[in-house]
This record gives C-alpha cells, structure tokens and sequence, in this order.
C-alpha cells in the first residue's frame, strides 16, 4: 500500500534558527498538504501544492512539490517558540500521514 | 465560519462497553473522514463518508463503524472497547471534491480503563 515517510522525526534546535523537512512517497501524488499540530489541538492546514514544482509561502513557511511527484518540503525560517509543534505531510486522498516531524525549541 | 466540532473531548470507558463519538462538519462540507492517533502509529485513516455513504475505509476491525447523516453530521461508534483503543480520534471535513484539502477538529481523547 501506499506509504509516506517523512524526516526528521524530531527537531531540536535555538530559537532562530531556520528548519526543513521533507516527505517521500512511494507513489506519486498530484497534491500534497502540510499540517502542523499543537499538543490539545487537531492538526490545522498550513499550506497545500497541488502542481510538481511548485514552491508556495506562507509568511515564514515555505513548501515545495517535488518535481518527481513522490515528495515535498516544508521549510521554516527564523524559527520562533510559536513554530513549536508536530508537523504532518499527507496527500489528497489523505489516506496516509506521514509519520510527523517534532520540533522543539530552546529560547 | 465554524470549524470542525467533535464531541465529547474527554470520554473514559471500560474495556468491553462501546463508545459513539460525534462530528459536526463545516458547513458545506460533505465529506467526513475519521483517524485514530496514538503515539505509537501516528494518524491511522479509519473511514471517509461522503452524502451518506462510505467512501473509503482503512484497515480497522469491524468494531470501528460510522455514519452520515443527512445534514453532513457524522458518527463513529466503536464497540467491544479494548485497552488499545484508547487514542485521540480526529474528524476532518471537506467541500468532499478532488484535491481540496480538509479541516480538522480538536478530537476526543478516549481512555479505556
């Protein structure tokens, strides 16, 4: 079946610091949707690609399409406390979730 | 606009008894799809329904059930409750077409005792 494996699983880092992670499938997408989680909370879009290569912003978010279709990147930069979170990469049948990318940050 | 409002957000049961969890989607929105989140498995799809009828379904026992109803509302019942099904359940809604993306609730977070 479909999988989606997404790196890092966690994140470490100082407060302004710039942060990317990404997301690989097995198959192709035609859309990929980023999410971010915060502890309590369901997960809220933050950004959604839908053609391959195309690089989308969203303030200090940035994702982009993998022009071969099976991946995508969501970078953030100068990273802030708000930014803290577990953020999810799915498709648009959204059947699948990539595992999650916990990020933590030191003031 | 509302969002996706589940309820209850807290339930604790015992293991054998059976549980209805409830979502009310955005309005217009008429798809509803159901995950289970637990720390271990990250967010499993459980089903999706779409006026009324099940669209999807993902790898769960016939224990997990849902339902749509008329006005987009939808329902998730588990029955039989074992200690592993206890998990966070999250609803998501969507205008239901191709490629939009869906709205999530905050959950409701299910301890078996």
């Amino acid at each position: 079946g479909q999988q989606l494996n997404q790196s890092p699983q966690s994140m470490f880092i100082q407060e302004g610091e710039d942060v990317s992670m990404n997301c690989t499938s097995s198959s192709i997408f035609n859309t990929w949707l980023w999410y971010k989680q915060e502890p309590g909370e369901g997960p809220v879009l933050l950004i959604a690609l839908y053609k391959a290569g195309e690089l989308t912003s969203n303030g200090r978010l940035t994702a982009q399409f993998g022009i071969t279709r099976k991946d995508s990147f969501l970078n953030i930069s100068a990273s802030i406390p708000s930014d803290v979170g577990i953020y999810f990469c799915t498709g648009a049948q959204k059947l699948v979730f990539g595992q999650g990318t916990r990020l933590t940050i030191n003031p | 606009k509302a969002g996706v409002t589940q309820t209850p957000r807290y339930l604790i049961k015992t293991r054998g008894q059976q549980v209805t969890l409830s979502c009310s989607p955005i309005s217009g929105h008429r798809s509803v799809s159901w995950y289970q989140q637990t720390p271990g498995q990250g967010l499993q799809f459980l089903f999706e329904y779409f006026s009324e009828t099940q669209r999807n379904k993902g790898n769960f026992p016939g224990r997990f059930s849902g339902r749509q109803f008329s006005n987009s509302r939808s329902e998730m019942n588990v029955s039989t409750l074992e200690l592993g099904d206890s998990a966070l359940y999250l609803c998501a809604s969507s205008p239901g077409t191709a490629d939009q993306p869906q709205h999530f609730g905050d959950g409701t977070r299910l301890s078996i005792l």
